[in-house]
């Protein structure tokens, strides 16, 4: 099962900006999405359940249908540059998209 | 100190067995809720799932690893270990350990990483 996602984004600040990720089924999944800023460990950004853990902002959504989930970031603001992962699980497996790199113009 | 933490060798050897502990300072190993998982990530690359272990004792790892992959827990030490044989240079990554949610596969906790190299 493979997970595809655009190697990288730009926005400017203040715009908003939709993050995809695309699996065969992927809307029938459970998908999850990361956050990993330069140097650092991934963290949770939004869960397939839409849990945001402390910290991550409401501009944060995430949603999916057909092939294809997205995490959409409202109002991006400088600090959201980062690369984003996406993630399923599949029959025992676990699956990371390739990851988008958002920079933040 | 972060609620899990890698430790173990930066350089191995070619042909030799990597060898990794995650200390775990927030929950246990022994907690049924969660898998106890390793996720590598080669430089300037994506991430990739390596493998879980829960305290069922079931196991899960990637197929691309799967010959080579050894994950444990040690309840004594509420830690849990990677072992990974035969490495090579494609090996060399940062080494992140991380509790997956069993009901919903979320990771939910990741140490802060460990890097490996492979070289002589």
């Amino acid at each position: 099962y493979v997970l595809t996602q655009p190697p990288s984004v730009s926005v400017a600040p203040g715009e908003t900006v939709i993050l995809t990720c695309g699996g065969q089924d992927i809307g029938r999944k459970s998908v999850h999405w990361y956050q990993q800023k330069a140097g650092q460990a991934p963290v949770v950004v939004i869960s397939h359940q839409g849990y945001r853990p402390s910290g991550i902002p409401e501009r944060f959504s995430n949603s999916q249908s057909g092939n294809t989930a997205t995490l959409t970031v409202s109002e991006v603001e400088a600090g959201d540059e980062a690369d984003y992962y996406c993630q399923v699980w599949e029959t025992r497996y676990v699956i990371f998209g390739g990851g988008t790199k958002l920079t933040v113009l | 100190q972060g609620l899990l933490q890698e430790s173990g060798p930066g350089l191995v050897q070619p042909s030799h067995t990597l060898s990794l502990s995650c200390a775990v300072s927030s929950g246990d190993v022994s907690d049924v809720s969660y898998y106890w998982s390793w996720v590598r990530q080669p430089p300037g690359k994506g991430l990739e799932w390596i493998g879980y272990f829960h305290s069922s004792g079931s196991t899960s790892s990637n197929p691309s690893l799967r010959s080579r992959v050894t994950i444990s827990i040690d309840t004594s030490k509420n830690q849990f270990s990677l072992r990974l044989t035969s490495v090579t240079a494609a090996d060399s990554a940062i080494y992140f350990c991380a509790r997956e949610e069993v009901t919903t596969s979320l990771f939910d906790l990741w140490g802060q990483g460990a890097q490996v190299t492979v070289s002589s």
